[in-house]
């Protein structure tokens, strides 16, 4: 079984349209994140929710918005899509003893905006 | 605020070599610091954890050091192989909650 998946796993898209992705985990972690990684390969987090609270908000543009039903699922939600929106976009999840446990990622999901 | 550098970008090495790669960080204050490798098109595959009370992490092939007063973390490969090739990033969770990720090195491990 897959411990942290995200789908979809590709998605293009014209600038100006909204388009989410989800995120699922099995592992039972509290905590769950949204990085980002761009041209150069670079992780950035974007956004970080412990029990379904946002607990970490980057310096993000707000068309980005991040839901967590519950704290096995945290979905992003993108707005208004730009061509510099196009990356890969990695979730991740830790235990609820996120400072001392370790962070596993998903497969990604390779946006890109045309 | 907490920088995360990763020397070299990139490295090319014969099979059999063992090598080490090298990640500092600007600021000691962390909880713990994970090594993950990334091969292409693919996502981040957990290697190696050390905690902040520890110094040293192995698994297998792979050993990873962490010395917090001189801010360095090492990751020692011994005997590459080909399959070892990808890019190897090192993180660390600082106190501010986040997870903190270096540029990562380029490993090519040629037959």
């Amino acid at each position: 079984d897959t411990a942290v998946s995200q789908t979809p796993k590709y998605l293009v898209t014209q600038m100006g349209n909204d388009k989410s992705i989800k995120c699922e985990q099995n592992l039972g972690h509290d905590t769950m994140y949204w990085y980002k990684q761009d041209s150069k390969k670079f992780l950035k987090i974007m956004f970080s929710y412990n029990n379904k609270e946002l607990i970490i908000n980057e310096t993000v543009p707000n068309r980005f918005s991040p839901k967590s039903p519950d704290k096995a699922h945290l979905n992003l939600h993108i707005n208004s899509l730009e061509l510099g929106d196009s990356a890969v976009y990695f979730c991740a999840s830790s235990s609820n003893r996120a400072r001392l446990s370790e962070a596993f990622f998903g497969q990604g999901t390779r946006l890109t905006v045309v | 605020k907490q920088e995360v550098t990763q020397i070299p970008a990139a490295l090319s090495v014969p099979e059999g070599e063992n090598l080490v790669l090298n990640c500092s960080f600007t600021d000691s204050a962390i909880y713990n610091l994970q090594w993950f490798r990334q091969d292409p098109g693919k996502g981040l595959t957990s290697l190696l954890l050390i905690q902040s009370s520890q110094r040293e992490q192995t698994s297998g092939r792979l050993n990873a050091s962490l010395d917090k007063s001189s801010g360095r973390s090492t990751l020692y490969i011994a005997a590459s192989q080909p399959g070892d090739s990808a890019t190897y990033l090192c993180a660390l969770y600082n106190q501010g909650g986040k997870l903190i990720f270096g540029q990562g090195t380029e490993l090519s491990v040629k037959p």
